[in-house]
């Protein structure tokens, strides 16, 4: 079936630091992919939806310069923290999802801002 | 917006009974497609069983099945022979099918965590 790959799983870096998180997707090309961030025993709150070849859609209230999103390929997106602090500190996970078939869902970033 | 909710946010069961997780949605729309999501401790997101809404015939898969009811604009899972695997946090989600800005997203209830005794 098809498979989403979400790099890295684990990153804890010291405040200030800027972190690239990566989704892929393996076997199908992604018409978009989605990010979202979820908090301990809470749903998911989507960010932004990435569309390749376009500029993300953030939704209200996640800043876009906070949490950059780069679609270049049908394949790939990434998500970079810049300059991150501890309130950033979060599981970030994508989705990608063309019209054929449900969202698939990779494995999740755990991110931990000393 | 289309929301989603789960009013259960903690359910439990003994080892190998059945329990119903609930779910409620808010649409104007009449084509769109249902889901259920299991995220165990792990954290990944697993689809349990998808439904489109323009079938009248409930989906099935395995000990999971739903129950479907457009016109309330419910979406319930039963788990039959409950298993200690199955202890997780269950999520309903809906998607539009139509075309649009929002195409392709998921809107997701909060939420029921599921406990499974043996």
């Amino acid at each position: 079936g098809a498979v989403v790959s979400q790099h890295p799983s684990r990153v804890i870096c010291k405040s200030g630091t800027s972190v690239k998180i990566e989704c892929r997707s393996l076997d199908f090309q992604a018409t978009t992919m989605f990010w979202y961030r979820q908090f301990p025993k809470q749903s998911l709150m989507l960010m932004a939806t990435s569309n390749e070849g376009s500029k993300a859609t953030y939704e209200q209230g996640v800043e876009k310069d906070k949490f950059l999103i780069n679609h270049a390929s049908l394949t790939l997106s990434t998500l970079t923290v810049t300059s991150a602090h501890p309130e950033d500190s979060s599981f970030y996970i994508c989705s990608a999802w063309d019209t054929k078939q449900p969202q698939h869902f990779g494995d999740g970033t755990r991110l931990s801002i000393l | 917006a289309q929301t989603v909710t789960q009013s259960q946010p903690e359910m439990s069961v003994q080892e190998a009974e059945t329990v119903t997780l609930s779910c409620t949605y808010d649409t104007s729309e009449s084509d769109y497609y249902l889901f259920w999501y299991k995220q165990p401790p792990s954290r990944q997101m697993i689809l349990v069983i998808r439904q489109e809404a323009y079938k009248q015939q409930n989906a099935t898969e395995n000990r999971f099945s739903v129950n479907f009811q457009k016109a309330a604009k419910s979406f319930s899972l039963k788990i039959s022979d409950s298993q200690l695997g199955d202890a997780a946090m269950y999520f309903c989600a809906y998607r539009s099918a139509s075309r649009g800005s929002t195409l392709g997203r998921l809107y997701f209830g909060r939420g029921t965590q599921l406990t499974v005794w043996p």
